[in-house]
């Protein structure tokens, strides 16, 4: 079963404002954490954020912040003030705390979503 | 610096032709894994290695072969490439043990574009 869903393959913005890019994942272990990776064009995975299922705020990282909604189960990325570097495609991922005592299936990743800001 | 090597970068090959890729780490970790990465299904583990001479199953294992004769080295071995192979492929490692590896990144090679005619 799928456990990381990323329904947005593609997605627009203008240079400057805001965006947010979807991420759905399914887990019955109550403890885990999710990250977002970027990829640009020239390939390298670079770690964005993380969030732990546990943790009471949700993260930031300069203009990166996680909407974390544990109900729900999604851990939107939301990057604001949009820069064309930030051209890329995204990548949501989980590990779960049920595997934290082996490598078995560390680490999920979502399909992705191709970002692209328009000048 | 910290990093994860990858050789080679960019492979052509064809099929049949037993191919290596080469991964090495230099952050001592234990946990090693390689990934393929093709449009629409985001990156997929191959296989993984929990330490040395330690090496298990991804989700995705048919066709390719491990070994982890040293800790910082985890080479990806195709013994006899197919087209369906043709893919992207990342190494990546991190450290292994602990409570709080839940929240570990995993570091990444930079990548080893592999076209199997």
């Amino acid at each position: 079963a799928q456990k990381i869903t990323q329904t947005q393959p593609g997605m627009f913005v203008q240079e400057k404002e805001a965006v947010t890019l979807d991420c759905t994942y399914d887990t019955s272990d109550p403890s885990y954490g999710l990250f977002w990776y970027k990829q640009p064009s020239s390939g390298e995975m670079i770690f964005l954020i993380y969030q732990g299922s546990y943790d009471q705020q949700n993260a930031t990282e300069g203009r990166y912040s996680l909407n974390f909604q544990k109900a729900r189960k999604s851990a939107n990325l939301v990057i604001s003030a949009s820069q064309l570097g930030d051209s890329a495609m995204y990548f949501c991922a989980m590990r779960e705390g049920l595997y934290l005592g082996s490598a078995v299936n560390d680490m999920r990743f979502g399909a992705g979503t191709r970002l692209t800001v328009k000048p | 610096e910290a990093q994860v090597t990858q050789n080679p970068r960019y492979l052509i090959t064809v099929t049949g032709k037993k191919l290596t890729v080469t991964c090495s780490q230099n952050m001592n970790h234990e946990y090693m894994s390689w990934y393929r990465q093709d449009p629409g299904l985001g990156l997929r583990q191959i296989y993984y290695s929990m330490n040395v001479e330690v090496t298990d199953k991804g989700d995705v294992p048919e066709g390719y072969k491990v070994s982890r004769k040293e800790k910082r080295n985890f080479p990806l071995i195709l013994e006899s490439p197919s087209p369906n192979q043709t893919s992207l492929y990342f190494c990546a490692s991190s450290t292994r043990g602990g409570p709080d590896r839940i929240q570990e990144t995993q570091y990444f090679g930079p990548g080893t574009r592999l076209l199997v005619l």
